[in-house]
This record gives structure tokens, C-alpha cells and sequence, in this order.
């Protein structure tokens, strides 16, 4: 069964910096694209960027290029995103999904999403 | 980047009663190579992350119930849901994965009953 686990939820405070995970399992994690998503309070899907665990190729949304930085560690079917200064702006869900097959195609399996709240 | 907007915001449709969502993208998202149109549907209800409900604009993922059916070509989308059910009411995004990224969503439609 195709999972992506999500860390959990953080509080952090303008300033702070902060990496939050998403594991894969029941696939072969370095074969598909992962891609992130941001959903901030009561507001519609962001799509942020993707990374392929294989070679670490890496494309992200000109909204989001220089505000996050994507990562993967393919030894333990893991993707990141963090942040090096957070801003109370930056207070939202981030999901996590799995890109169907090439970059460019659907998300199918998701994360159950990780809150991220930034409040002095 | 190609600009995805819904229509309407907002929907409020009796039960049994069949539901129209559409979604307009800035420009064709239809491969010309391939004759795909490279546009997903999902399905968000409250508290859970978005569900795959369709993809290549009209087909339907595995365990999908057919009253959920997407069609539409090029530039213009739509979602029709047929009878609508109570477990219908969610919010529900289009999404454009047409050849490099950003690969962006519509801004979303609520579904409600009326």
C-alpha cells in the first residue's frame, strides 16, 4: 500500500527555521516525483514545487523559488521542505503528494498534511 | 504561468440533483503529440488532505463512483457530478500538469446541498 507520512504539526515563532518531513513506503520511492503543496487558512491549493528522489532534481514555483528549500534523503524514502526564516505568513497546511508518473502528471497519493503555525 | 479559474465559487445543489463545476485554464493545456489534456480533478472534504478524482480531464481513478464524470478539451473543463449525495460536500480543484512547472490549481469551488 502506496503511504506518505507527514511529521507533525510545529509552532514556531518569525525568525525560526524549520524542516518538516513526508516518508514514503509501498513503492519504490526514488522513481516518482514528490511534490509539495501549501494551503493556508480557509484558502485553496498551492502547488510550491517538486523533487525526484533519484537525482535530487529539483523545480520549484516562481512564487515559492528562494522561500523553501525542497529536498530528498532516497536512503530513508524521505522528502523535505524548510524554511531558513519563517514568517508569520508562512502559517499554513503543507501537504505532500506523489506525482503519478513523470513530473508532469497527477498527484495520486497523498500526505495527510503537516500544520505548520508561525506566531510570535 | 498558466492561470486555472473556477466556476463558481461556490455551488449549492439539492440531493439527487446533478452538479456542474468548470474550470478554465489561460491557455490549451491539450498535448498535441499524445491528443491528452493534461487537467486532474480533486476532491477535498474538511480536515482531509485533496482525494484524485479524475485525470487526463475525463478519467476516472480506480475506486472513483461514476457518477463523477469530467470532460471538456483544450482550454474549458468540466466536472459534473450526477446525482449528488450527502458525502458529496467538499471543496473541488482543478489542476493543470501541461508540460514544465508550476503545475497550478484553480482556485477551488464548496459544494453544498441546498
Amino acid at each position: 500500500e502506496v503511504q506518505l507520512v507527514q511529521s507533525g504539526a510545529e509552532v514556531k515563532k518569525p525568525g525560526e527555521s524549520l524542516k518538516i518531513s513526508c516518508k514514503g513506503s509501498g513503492y519504490s520511492f526514488t522513481s516518482y516525483w514528490i511534490g509539495w503543496v501549501r494551503q493556508m487558512p480557509g484558502k485553496g491549493l498551492e502547488w510550491m514545487g517538486i523533487i525526484y528522489p533519484g537525482d535530487s532534481d529539483t523545480r520549484y514555483s516562481p512564487s515559492f523559488q528562494g522561500q523553501v528549500t525542497i529536498s530528498a534523503d532516497k536512503s530513508i524514502s524521505t522528502a523535505y521542505l524548510q524554511w531558513s526564516s519563517l514568517e508569520a505568513s508562512d502559517t499554513a497546511m503543507y501537504y505532500c503528494a506523489r506525482h503519478e508518473g513523470g513530473s508532469n502528471t497527477w498527484l495520486d497519493y497523498w500526505g495527510q498534511g503537516t500544520l505548520v503555525t508561525v506566531s510570535s | 504561468d498558466i492561470v486555472m479559474t473556477q466556476s463558481p465559487d461556490s455551488l449549492a445543489v439539492s440531493l439527487g440533483e446533478r452538479a456542474t463545476i468548470n474550470c478554465k485554464s489561460s491557455q490549451s493545456v491539450l498535448y498535441s503529440s499524445n491528443n491528452k489534456n493534461y487537467l486532474a480533478w480533486y476532491q477535498q472534504k474538511p480536515g482531509q488532505p485533496p482525494k484524485l478524482l479524475i485525470y487526463w480531464a475525463s478519467t476516472r481513478e480506480f475506486g472513483v463512483p461514476d457518477r463523477f464524470s469530467g470532460s471538456g478539451s483544450g482550454t474549458d473543463f468540466t466536472l459534473t457530478i450526477s446525482s449528488l449525495q450527502a458525502e458529496d460536500v467538499a471543496v473541488y480543484y482543478c489542476q493543470q500538469y501541461y508540460d514544465t512547472p508550476p503545475y497550478t490549481f484553480g482556485q477551488g469551488t464548496k459544494l453544498e446541498i441546498k
